[in-house]
C-alpha cells in the first residue's frame, strides 16, 4: 500500500447503473486528484480538490460527479456511463503549497468496465 | 502546448543489461517525476527531480534543465523491473502533472 487506498479495485457496471469509487489518504496531504487512464493514452487529470474545494474540473462530462467530504476522502460518483468510459481511474494526493504540488502519492486504481 | 515526450515506447532487454529511458518536455518546470506502473495499474513514484541526479538502488534519474530533458537508468536489469515507466512534469508554479505516454519495459531472463 502506498498510503492512498482506492476501492473497489475492479468494477463492472451497466450503462444504467449508479456506482461510486472511493479514495482515502491519511498522509496529511491537502490536495486530492482523480486521473483517468484510457488504453494507449497518457494519464489525464479529471478533478482536483484542495482543502475540500474543487479547484479544477478538466472538462469532464457531468456523468462523473466528484465529492470531497473532508481532506482524507474523495469519491467519484458514476451514473449513466458509456462503454468508452471504461478505463483505469487513479486517485492521487499531494501537498499543495504556494509554489505548486509535491509529494504526489498514487493509489492502485480502479479498473472500470462499462457494459 | 505543454508536452511530455518519452522514448522509446517499448523496450525489451536481457537480464543484466543497462537500460535508459528518455523524457523531453516543452515548458519550464518546477519538478519532474518518474513513475512506475505494474500490470494491474498501481503507480509508484520513483523519483522527483528539480535538478541534477538522484540514485536509489539500481535506479538513477538525471535531469538537464537547460535542455529540458531527463533520463531514467536501470543498472543490472532484472525481470522484476518489467513495468511501464512514466515521466510526468509539474509546470512552474503549478500543481498539475502532465504525463508522457510511458515506456513499456520487458526484461527477459
Amino acid at each position: 500500500e502506498t498510503g492512498v487506498t482506492q476501492t473497489p479495485r475492479h468494477l463492472v457496471m451497466g450503462m444504467t447503473n449508479k456506482k461510486s469509487l472511493k479514495c482515502e489518504q491519511h498522509l496529511g496531504h491537502n490536495a486530492m486528484y482523480w486521473y483517468k487512464q484510457s488504453a494507449k493514452k497518457p494519464l489525464e487529470l479529471m478533478f482536483v480538490y484542495s482543502l475540500e474545494e474543487r479547484v479544477e474540473n478538466n472538462s469532464v462530462p457531468s456523468r462523473f460527479s466528484p465529492e470531497c467530504p473532508n481532506s482524507s476522502h474523495l469519491f467519484l460518483h458514476l451514473h449513466t456511463l458509456q462503454p468508452e468510459d471504461s478505463a483505469l481511474y487513479l486517485c492521487a494526493s499531494s501537498v499543495l503549497g504556494p509554489t505548486g504540488g509535491y509529494g504526489y502519492t498514487f493509489g492502485s486504481g480502479t479498473r472500470l468496465t462499462v457494459v | 502546448k505543454n508536452e511530455v515526450e518519452q522514448s522509446p515506447q517499448n523496450l525489451t532487454a536481457q537480464e543484466g543489461e543497462f537500460i535508459t529511458i528518455n523524457c523531453s518536455y516543452s515548458v519550464g518546470i518546477s519538478a519532474l517525476h518518474w513513475l512506475q506502473q505494474h500490470p494491474g495499474g498501481g503507480i509508484v513514484s520513483l523519483f522527483m527531480l528539480s535538478s541534477g541526479k538522484k540514485k536509489h538502488g539500481r535506479l538513477i534519474a538525471t535531469i538537464n534543465i537547460q535542455e529540458k530533458h531527463s533520463s531514467l537508468h536501470i543498472t543490472a536489469s532484472h525481470p522484476r523491473d518489467s513495468a511501464v515507466y512514466i515521466c510526468a512534469q509539474v509546470g512552474a508554479g503549478s500543481y498539475q502533472l502532465t504525463f508522457g505516454k510511458g515506456t513499456k519495459l520487458s526484461v527477459i531472463p
